[in-house]
């Protein structure tokens, strides 16, 4: 059964700090992993896919890396802005036909002034 | 205007109550989900539908059913709420014809009940 697995579940750092997010997988056999941002009270905001022939994506200050034969995605946050506060959160979808997403729990970032 | 609209946004109900959540969107997507959030498990698939003739059950289909009116629409009910029903419910689509079904997310209902 796939497990997908977020650490820090959160994390503080000051405004300009460039981060990494992790994503673990157990199943390295994976269609695509996608990137999402939650903030309170609100919905999922795709942040980047990766297809499983890809090994990233960016958008503007955001890279996302895939490594299937090590069953790890990082989200890489560069600069830093107190905009950026946010719920991360990977999820893993196991095949092109079922298009079913495994979550993981996410990672609550803060970033301060 | 939002892609993708849920109604209610809140809901608060007794146990033994049905409850209908409804979803629609104008992305003109084929696929259609139903997930909830529950604080530290978090996103988990109850059912999922391909098109309009198509309904399958996902991780936590238990206790769950759903309705697809049409492709734009995709209903969720529970048919007697009992208090672990309590979480956060998001709808979601995507398009099989874009070739990568990336996954788009409704704004939520948060239900509880009592």
């Amino acid at each position: 059964k796939q497990e997908v697995t977020q650490i820090p579940a959160a994390l503080s750092v000051p405004e300009g700090e460039n981060l990494v997010l992790n994503c673990s997988f157990t199943d390295s056999a994976i269609y695509n992993l996608q990137w999402f941002r939650q903030d309170p009270g609100k919905g999922l905001t795709s942040l980047l896919l990766i297809q499983s022939s890809q090994r990233e994506q960016t958008s503007g200050r955001l890279n996302a890396s895939l490594d299937k034969s090590s069953g790890r995605s990082t989200l890489y946050i560069a600069a830093s802005q107190p905009g950026d506060s946010a719920t991360y959160l990977c999820a893993a979808s196991l095949s092109y036909n079922t298009d079913k997403l495994i979550f993981g729990t996410g990672t609550r970032l803060q970033v301060f002034p | 205007d939002a892609d993708v609209t849920q109604t209610p946004r809140n809901r608060i109900t007794k146990t033994g109550k049905r409850i209908m959540l409804e979803c629609s969107q104008t992305k003109g997507h084929d696929r259609m989900y139903w997930y909830r959030q529950d604080p530290g498990l978090g996103l988990r698939l109850i059912y999922y539908s391909f098109d309009v003739k198509d309904i399958n059950k996902g991780e936590i289909s238990d206790g769950y059913s759903v309705s697809r009116q049409a492709q734009a629409k995709f209903s969720l009910s529970l048919e007697s709420a009992i208090p672990n029903q309590t979480a956060l419910y998001f709808c979601a689509t995507s398009d099989l014809r874009a070739g990568v079904p990336e996954q788009f997310f409704g704004p939520g209902t948060r239900l509880t009940v009592l």
